[in-house]
């Protein structure tokens, strides 16, 4: 079974562009989530996504924003780029099963963001 | 501030020593996970600990849930090169929420 996969993997913008990232779950996986982790601050979480819908938000300005499809890929928007928006970007997925409590989390390997 | 605080930050030793990694929060957590990060890779799930008190064995890896669920550790027997990563712990809370620990750098030189 394919992994988890995040692109693009890297990437370099400047200060007030946006950017979109995008997320392929593990098929048959339904929630997907996404974090920003600095090494200042670790791994933040920023929101879910369970059937289209958002089902969990961090703590992030509405400049963050992210949608996820019917087939479940889930993208994410930076809008007005910061320089502290420099970050990896992680996308996980899990089946959401009911009984979440052990529903474990696949992580992809990140899109590295450089805003200059 | 972190809802949850891990300690060390940072570890080095040598190969063959024994360390523990402590993952402390004041909140109450449904589960507890533990994961393993190496560089330009994502987190990988090591164990998920759910009841108070809950002692989890994976080979040379020790994990302990507290018994209120508030915290944990992770012990490592004999650490050997490959053990070398950073070592995240999570919990997750009654609405599903993930909340991350700092992270502890651990790495043994052979």
């Amino acid at each position: 079974k394919a992994g988890v996969t995040q692109t693009p993997r890297y990437l370099i913008k400047t200060r007030g562009q946006q950017v979109t990232l995008s997320c392929s779950p593990i098929s048959g996986h339904r929630s997907v989530s996404w974090y920003q982790q600095t090494p200042g601050q670790g791994l933040q979480f920023l929101f879910e996504y369970f059937s289209e819908t958002q089902r969990n938000k961090g703590n992030f300005p509405g400049r963050f924003s992210g949608r996820q499809f019917s087939n479940s890929r889930s993208e994410m928007n930076v809008s007005t780029l910061e320089l502290g928006d420099s970050a990896l970007y992680l996308c996980a997925s899990s089946l959401a099963l009911a009984g979440w409590i052990t529903d474990t989390q696949y992580f992809g390997p990140g899109t590295r963001l450089t805003v200059l | 501030t972190q809802l949850l605080e891990q300690s060390p930050q940072f570890l080095s030793i040598q190969e063959g020593e024994n360390l523990t990694v402590y993952c402390n929060s004041s909140s109450v957590f449904s589960s507890l996970q533990w994961y393993r990060q190496e560089p330009g890779e994502g987190p990988v799930l090591l164990v998920t600990v759910v009841t108070g008190g809950e002692v989890k064995k994976l080979k040379r890896l020790t994990f302990q849930f507290g018994d209120a669920r508030k915290d944990s550790s992770l012990h490592i027997t004999a650490a050997q090169p490959g053990d070398t990563g950073l070592y995240l712990c999570a919990g997750r809370n009654n609405f599903n929420k993930f909340y991350f620990g700092s992270g502890t750098k651990l790495n043994v030189k052979p």
